[in-house]
């Protein structure tokens, strides 16, 4: 079974620190992605990363960037954290290619990140 | 651009009762559809998907989702729903060109009462 985990279940940090959630797959997946949650709003696309050292920008990208050095992990940074990024962050992965192919996403348990 | 609307936010039922979530997307080229299914303090997981083939897709809980392709449409149903059916559906799209990203609905909360 695909397993996605992330560092933290529950995160309180101030306004202006910066913040990493970290992100890692284990069933060797090209693309990765990183989702904010808030109640009404659905999912939202922060960014996306379909190979190592390559990301492409979602739909909400400001206040946010992110790293992938390893090809199973991927890491969101908040650079100066503030209350409106308050909110549950979602990271998932998806292999659509090859003999992993499986074009649906794999979630991770998300991360409930509070600003204050 | 493609778009998803899950036309109902809430949905409360009585259990054994049958249900219908409904999703409408819209896309200029051809798409793959997923409905996911998120329990309380937990991340989304797969419930069904259709790619191709029948467009009557199946989960192994007791739900199905049949693709509509004039209609744009993609509705979950259950005959007969169980207390712990409970939860956040939400429907996606994702264009068959690049099976990357995925846009979803904003999600229905279905809540089934004794």
């Amino acid at each position: 079974d695909v397993k996605v985990t992330q560092s933290s279940r529950y995160l309180v940090k101030r306004t202006g620190e910066k913040v990493f959630l970290e992100c890692v797959q284990d069933m060797d997946h090209e693309n990765m992605f990183w989702y904010r949650q808030d109640p009404g709003l659905g999912l939202r696309l922060i960014y996306f990363s379909y190979d190592v050292k390559m990301k492409e920008k979602g739909d909400i990208p400001e206040g946010y960037s992110v790293s992938r050095e390893k090809k199973e992990r991927f890491s969101l940074i908040l650079e100066s954290a503030s209350t409106n990024q308050t909110s549950m962050y979602l990271c998932a992965s998806s292999s659509p290619s090859g003999y992993l192919l499986s074009y649906e996403q794999y979630f991770g348990p998300g991360t409930r990140l509070t600003v204050t | 651009a493609q778009s998803v609307t899950q036309l109902d936010s809430q949905v409360p039922v009585f259990e054994e009762a049958p249900v219908e979530l409904r999703c409408n997307y819209s896309s200029s080229v051809s798409v793959y559809l997923f409905w996911y299914v998120q329990y309380p303090n937990q991340g989304l997981q797969l419930l069904l998907k259709y790619l191709s083939g029948s467009t009557l897709v199946e989960s192994i809980n007791g739900f199905e989702a049949e693709f509509n392709k004039s209609q744009t449409s993609f509705h979950l149903r259950k005959p007969s729903v169980h207390i712990s059916d409970t939860a956040e559906y939400f429907c996606a799209v994702t264009k068959n060109t690049n099976a990357g990203k995925s846009t979803f609905g904003d999600g229905t909360t279905l809540t089934v009462k004794p």
